[in-house]
């Protein structure tokens, strides 16, 4: 199971572009890398996930090198509501073993 | 909009009652999750099911907790004897095991006082 190591805590200004990094060195050849948000007293919300280069979709991009033992979340322009609790996961497909989120970066984006 | 939906929201209890909490994964999702989440722990995979058949329940103190699937359309977490260090927001999740891999929706969770 690939452990994941994220900063426990960024700052960020609305407007600004934001990089998250995972760091996942032990990543398996079947593991997809997946990111998760999660606003208090929420349940984590499925943000976007990918496997090698570059996903897009209407929330963020996901950015993994090639050799995958990192990938970085961007979320492009945020704003306050985007202050909130992301999780780095990292998994193969058919749920096979355990899921960890670990701990997760607290992002606060302030006015 | 399909959602997972999960009860009680809130359970307040005393110490050595039986707790039961209770999801209902999103209408044909085939896995479904517990997970409960504290300050201390962070959010902690306590058992998991695929086509009601429980694969892994390691994360739970098997003394006390239990978890079902009565039917595809119920999943049932019990807690017995509570005790106060139980006390957490414990978050039902479905998924599909031919969907994106990870991708699980959770519910609003079911925050337990343990007194």
């Amino acid at each position: 199971l690939a452990k994941t190591t994220q900063p426990i805590s960024m700052d960020s200004y609305e407007g600004q572009e934001v990089n998250i990094t995972c760091s996942h060195n032990n990543i398996a050849t079947n593991d997809y890398i997946t990111w998760y948000q999660q606003f208090p007293s929420q349940g984590p919300r499925f943000i976007i996930q990918g496997y090698k280069t570059k996903v897009t979709n209407e929330v963020a991009s996901l950015f993994i090198p090639a050799d995958r033992k990192s990938s970085t979340l961007s979320l492009p322009r945020v704003s306050l509501s985007d202050t909130a609790v992301y999780y780095c996961l990292v998994g193969s497909p058919g749920w096979a073993g355990k899921s960890t989120f670990g701990d997760g970066t607290t992002l606060t984006v302030k006015p | 909009d399909a959602r997972v939906t999960q009860t009680p929201r809130h359970k307040v209890t005393e110490m050595g009652q039986e707790v039961t909490m209770r999801c209902q994964p999103i209408l044909g999702h085939n896995t479904v999750f517990w997970y409960r989440q504290t300050m201390m722990q962070g959010l902690e995979l306590l058992a998991y099911f695929r086509n009601r058949a429980p694969l892994d329940d390691s994360g739970m103190p098997k003394d006390r907790f239990s978890a079902e699937m009565p039917d595809a359309t119920l999943a049932t977490l019990k807690i017995q004897p509570s005790e106060p260090r139980d006390s957490a927001v414990y978050f039902c999740a479905s998924g599909l095991t031919s969907g994106a891999p990870w991708e699980q929706y959770f519910g609003p969770g079911t925050r337990l006082t343990v007194t």
